[in-house]
């Protein structure tokens, strides 16, 4: 079955810091793999997404995320963490079901930002 | 980039009485919409999976006669909580696929804050 696990429940760095979020998944074929962005109380954001091609994504506000097939993961980083960055995190993989994919969610990633 | 609302942001009902969110593409048509529940400090749980013109196909142990799922239109999935209890209190994320970007991507709604008395 298809699985998200994203290890770390809660994460705070110091603000100017890099940002590392991990994420592993459980899927039998090439997974579309995404990364959301939650801030409190809203909907969520897409921050990036891989389909296929290049392995390292570059997606909005300045973060990256590397697909390694081989480790079954896809990290999430940034290089130097904004205050405005502290949110719930969210990886997804897309399991492919009568055509479309359903998202499955990771537990999520909160993330607070020491100013 | 694709846009997706939801009407309306918050609802406080009694317990008993039904309540009704809608999910709307706002410049982009979304054939294929999803419902999503979050509890606090929890990730979302899928619900169902709405197609337009067809039946919602729901999520195992989500009760179709409780969350009554209508997609009339390419633009517009309403989710109706039917008889609410406080049990059904949450926070409800729709979303919408958009196929025209060329990739499968879902773009979800801000939410709407559900709270039965």
């Amino acid at each position: 079955a298809q699985s998200v696990t994203q290890p770390d429940i809660h994460i705070t760095v110091s603000e100017g810091a890099s940002l590392e979020l991990r994420c592993n998944y459980s899927y039998g074929a090439t997974p579309y793999l995404f990364w959301y962005v939650q801030s409190p109380g809203q909907g969520l954001q897409l921050l990036l997404k891989y389909f296929s091609g290049d392995t390292l994504v570059q997606g909005i506000k300045g973060f990256e995320a590397e697909f390694k097939r081989s480790q079954s993961s896809f990290n999430l980083r940034k290089p130097s963490v904004h205050w405005s960055d502290a949110a719930e995190y969210f990886c997804a993989v897309g399991a492919a079901t009568g055509g479309y994919n359903k998202l499955i969610f990771g537990a999520g990633t909160r993330l607070a930002v020491h100013p | 980039g694709a846009v997706v609302s939801q009407h309306p942001s918050w609802v406080i009902c009694k317990s008993g009485t039904s309540v009704k969110i809608e999910c709307r593409s706002l410049d982009f048509q979304a054939t294929t919409m999803f419902w999503y529940r979050q509890f606090p400090k929890q990730s979302l749980m899928l619900m169902a999976t709405s197609n337009e013109g067809s039946k919602a196909t729901y999520e195992q142990g989500v009760e179709k006669d409780k969350f009554l799922i209508n997609h009339a239109s390419l633009t517009l999935s309403t989710l109706t909580v039917t008889s609410a209890h406080p049990e059904d209190s949450s926070f409800y994320i729709c979303s919408a696929r958009d196929p025209g970007g060329g990739q499968e991507t879902q773009y979800f709604g801000p939410g709407t804050r559900l709270l039965v008395l």
